[in-house]
């Protein structure tokens, strides 16, 4: 599968808990994004990696927030101290000058 | 202003019907422009890129006006399969980045 994976599919977790999320992009593929989207709403954006290096974060990620892409693969999203409001779809995308490709998403439920 | 901005709908069309969807954009330095469909509860995918001479896939045509600041698709001959959420997306290079945004879509249902 050459495609954008992300895991787990579905998350349910209690307020308060940390959890991380994992994003495998396009190997080849140096760009990658994070972003978040909630009922009816488009995709927001989180965060960007060209490679290892973080370049940009949204004022959304709060500092409960920490993304990391260590070796500028592979790439994980944490949330500490989970809130209500977290809940969401967490996209992970990849991308080329002629496009994105989005991984089939974390779906975040905090109860 | 919202940075790209769509109609939310839904659009209700009947199969065959013809239909247009148009976004707007504020910031005039966008480079980018893209269509991506997305189905319930799944990810976005893309449709198609968007170019100043307008680009047409089949069933699917859309156009560029830079001046005016919009990008719009139009579908003819619409077929169930089409309903979905189509999402504009607008990206330009901002301090060595590519930003991407999202409008909130535009819900179409295709009824029989």
């Amino acid at each position: 599968d050459t495609g954008v994976s992300q895991d787990p599919r579905h998350k349910i977790t209690k307020r308060g808990q940390n959890v991380t999320f994992r994003c495998d992009p396009i190997s080849e593929h140096n760009r990658l994004y994070w972003y978040r989207q909630t009922l009816g709403q488009g995709p927001e954006f989180l965060t960007y990696f060209q490679n290892e290096a973080q370049l940009e974060k949204s004022r959304l990620l709060s500092d409960r927030f920490s993304a990391e892409r260590p070796k500028g693969s592979f790439s994980t999203l944490e949330i500490q101290r989970t809130e209500q409001g977290d809940s969401a779809m967490y996209l992970c995308a990849s991308s080329t000058r002629d496009g994105y490709t989005f991984g089939s998403g974390t779906r975040l439920t905090v109860v | 202003r919202k940075e790209v901005e769509q109609d939310p709908g839904p659009f209700n069309v009947p199969e065959g019907a013809t239909v247009a969807f148009n976004c707007t954009y504020s910031n005039s330095a966008s480079q980018s422009f893209f269509w991506y469909r997305q189905d319930c509860r799944k990810e976005p995918k893309l449709l198609m890129s968007v170019y100043s001479s307008g680009n047409e896939d089949g069933r699917f045509t859309a156009q560029l006006n830079r001046a005016s600041q919009y990008i719009s698709l139009l579908i003819r001959d619409s077929k169930l399969s089409d309903s979905a959420t189509y999402l504009c997306v607008v990206s330009m290079n901002s301090g060595g980045y590519q930003k991407v945004t999202f409008g909130t879509g535009t819900k179409l249902q295709v009824i029989p």
